[in-house]
């Protein structure tokens, strides 16, 4: 069975400050690992994924995120926070079939 | 390329009606899937077509079917409204061909209020 857990529902965090928000998977089969964001009264929007090959997987607008199979983690980072950072970001899984599983969300607030 | 599109992106429905909501794919993508997101519940899957057969379930009541046509477009239907309907539904597309892995690419999202 697949399943996602986002450790904090709630993240704030100042402007110029490093961003880290964590995700946990469980899997019974190699995972396929994604991070997308959603901004408020749109739909998800793709940061980067894990598929195979290098584990530290770069994406859009300075993301980054890790692949550690052996903490079952795929926490999701950026260096410099910066105010259009603030929105909701979703961890998912997806293995066999075209299934994700969600995380619930952690809501990013940026201060300035 | 155009990107998925949703219609209609809200609706207000009384309980016990029915709605269908509607969802058209990137051109080329053979795969839709569909969620419902609430603030409670968060992002929980509903169901999935490819080649217009649904291949995958989630775990939701048979007042919530789906269909998808040849050209990739499908349209997801709600039965006998309730409260607890209410909530944003995504249309997601990908390739569909591959066994896994496949990025999906939402669409807006439908907003749906049940009164």
């Amino acid at each position: 069975a697949q399943s996602v857990t986002q450790l904090g529902s709630h993240v704030s965090v100042s402007e110029g400050a490093l961003v880290l928000l964590r995700c946990n998977y469980s899997s019974s089969v190699p995972p396929y690992l994604f991070w997308y964001v959603q901004y408020p009264n749109q739909g998800l929007q793709l940061l980067l994924k894990y598929t195979t090959g290098a584990t530290l997987v770069k994406g859009i607008n300075g993301f980054e995120a890790e692949f550690k199979k052996s903490e079952t983690s795929f926490h999701l980072t950026k260096p410099s926070a910066h105010m259009s950072d603030a929105a909701e970001y979703f961890c998912a899984v997806s293995a066999w079939g075209n299934q994700f599983y969600f995380g619930t969300g952690t809501s990013l607030t940026v201060i300035p | 390329k155009a990107g998925v599109t949703q219609t209609p992106r809200y609706l207000i429905k009384t309980r016990g009606q029915q709605v269908t909501l509607s969802c058209s794919p990137i051109s080329g993508h053979r795969s839709v899937s569909w969620y419902q997101q609430t603030p409670g519940q968060g992002l929980q899957f509903l169901f999935e077509y490819f080649s217009e057969t649904q291949r995958n379930k989630g775990n939701f009541p048979g007042r919530f079917s789906g269909r998808q046509f040849s050209n990739s477009r499908s349209e997801m239907n709600v039965s006998t409204l309730e409260l607890g309907d209410s909530a944003l539904y995504l249309c997601a597309s990908s390739l569909g061909g591959g066994p896994t892995g496949e990025t999906q690419y939402f669409g807006p999202g439908t907003r749906l209020l049940v009164l």
